[in-house]
């Protein structure tokens, strides 16, 4: 079975630029999420999906970073523009849902490892 | 969630065991043990999880005391792959919490030769 799949898997772009990356999630899986990890820390949650409806985007910062999943399968996360503080990889994981009970655990993609010069 | 604290790094042979701890002292009742790892370059894996019982799988064992306020994950024969960065993380299995992982900083784990 395919596992969370993630694109690009590098992108280096200038500040001030667009710049946005590709999940697909497990098939059958109902919830989505977009992790940002910096250098040497944990991943932190940006937001999360349930279907195609954002349910907890309070960590997504909302001036220049934005997010969809139009038909609650596959999402897409963008930057504009982009700042040299944006530089990280940009982890995609998917559950279950609600079907996954107490337990729903979470798959997590490659990531894509993003550099703004 | 409750917060976690593990060592920031340590060393094992390989085709040892690696006994890997967590302290997680302020854990409330419904809340899971997760273990996820990272290797270089690569996304978190899942490897295990558990609430009160250990458990074992293909990967490894998860013992769990009996007050709750630590674990150890078990790496039964470590080989060189097993090599990255190993989370433990408390997560409240209420689904109104909305499955979220908190992630620290994890044990930097290098097995060697």
């Amino acid at each position: 079975e395919a596992g969370v799949v993630q694109s690009p898997r590098y992108k280096i772009i200038e500040k001030k630029q667009p710049v946005a990356f590709w999940c697909n999630p497990i098939s059958g899986h109902n919830t989505l999420y977009w992790y940002r990890q910096n250098l040497g820390q944990g991943p932190e949650l940006l937001i999360r999906y349930e279907n195609e409806e954002a349910v907890d985007d309070s960590q997504l910062p909302k001036d220049r970073f934005s997010a969809e999943r139009l038909k609650g399968v596959d999402s897409t996360l963008k930057i504009q523009p982009a700042e040299l503080g944006d530089s990280a990889v940009y982890l995609c994981a998917s559950s279950l849902g609600r079907t996954g009970g107490n337990t729903d655990t979470q798959y997590f993609g490659p990531g894509t490892r993003l550099t703004v010069l | 969630d409750a917060k976690t604290t593990q060592p920031t790094s340590m060393d094992c042979a390989e085709g040892r065991a690696a006994n890997l701890p967590c302290n997680h002292s302020t854990i409330s009742g419904n809340e899971y043990v997760y273990w996820y790892r990272q290797i270089h370059s690569q996304g978190p894996q899942y490897i295990i999880h558990g609430l009160k019982n250990n458990e074992t799988n293909e990967m490894a064992s998860l013992i769990i005391t009996e007050d709750r306020k630590s674990s150890t994950l078990i790496l039964p024969h470590a080989t060189l792959r097993d090599t990255a960065v190993y989370y433990c993380i408390v997560r409240d299995g209420n689904k109104a919490a909305g499955n979220k992982l908190t992630f620290g900083g994890g044990t930097r784990v290098l097995v060697k030769p």
